[in-house]
């Protein structure tokens, strides 16, 4: 099992470009995440997947667009990139079951100039 | 909204030494997880408590829930160079999301 798998591991726009984040598992996971990273502050969730069909709206949404493609797949949308979107990019998964573990992918680093 | 805060976010160590890094929420958790991400990596699921006072060991990491249900700390003895990264706690926050500390940054002087 490959776990979850992100693609590009690194990426340079210029601002007002457009791009995707893949995501996939092979974990028959229920649950989907997308979370930023930047230095001191943590992992902060931008949109998330409950189960196939559905996404909300994590602590920082504005900028990005989602979609469930199917079970295994998750992307990350940047409609028209700002230097302020700079960052390590995560998408993870989840089984809904008794353990909330969450796994995550390797990450996209991604830098907007 | 429930946070999670951890303190310290540096913490450097001789090798050899032992440190604590300390996790503490707003509101009282159902369950507490804990990650490592090396540097340049991922975040990586170490473990998660759920019973009030819950202690568990993984070799030289020692894991304990508060009485409360709202505090958490990791205890690392005899510090080694592979104890090098950022750890992280982490809360539920709802059904389906996490609410994650802003991470403890761990260096290592050999």
């Amino acid at each position: 099992n490959a776990g979850v798998t992100q693609t590009p591991k690194f990426q340079v726009l210029k601002t007002g470009q457009s791009m995707t984040l893949q995501c996939a598992q092979d974990m028959n996971h229920n649950s989907m995440y997308w979370y930023r990273q930047d230095p001191g502050m943590g992992l902060r969730l931008i949109y998330y997947s409950a189960s196939e069909g559905t996404t909300d709206k994590g602590e920082v949404p504005n900028g990005y667009n989602v979609s469930r493609l199917n079970k295994r797949e998750f992307s990350l949308r940047l409609e028209s990139a700002a230097p302020s979107q700079t960052s390590v990019y995560f998408c993870a998964s989840r089984h809904l079951s008794r353990e909330e573990t969450q796994y995550f992918g390797p990450g996209t680093r991604l830098l907007v100039l | 909204g429930q946070q999670v805060m951890q303190i310290p976010q540096y913490q450097h160590v001789q090798e050899g030494e032992d440190f604590t890094t300390y996790c503490n929420s707003s509101t009282t958790l159902s369950n507490i997880q804990w990650y490592k991400q090396r540097p340049g990596g991922h975040p990586v699921f170490l473990i998660q408590l759920v019973k009030s006072g819950e202690v568990k060991k993984q070799k030289r990491l020692t894991f304990q829930f508060g009485e409360a249900k709202k505090n958490s700390s990791l205890h690392i003895t005899a510090t080694q160079t592979t104890d090098v990264g950022t750890y992280f706690c982490a809360g539920p926050r709802g059904d389906y999301k996490l609410s994650f500390g802003a991470g403890t940054t761990v260096t290592v002087r050999a």
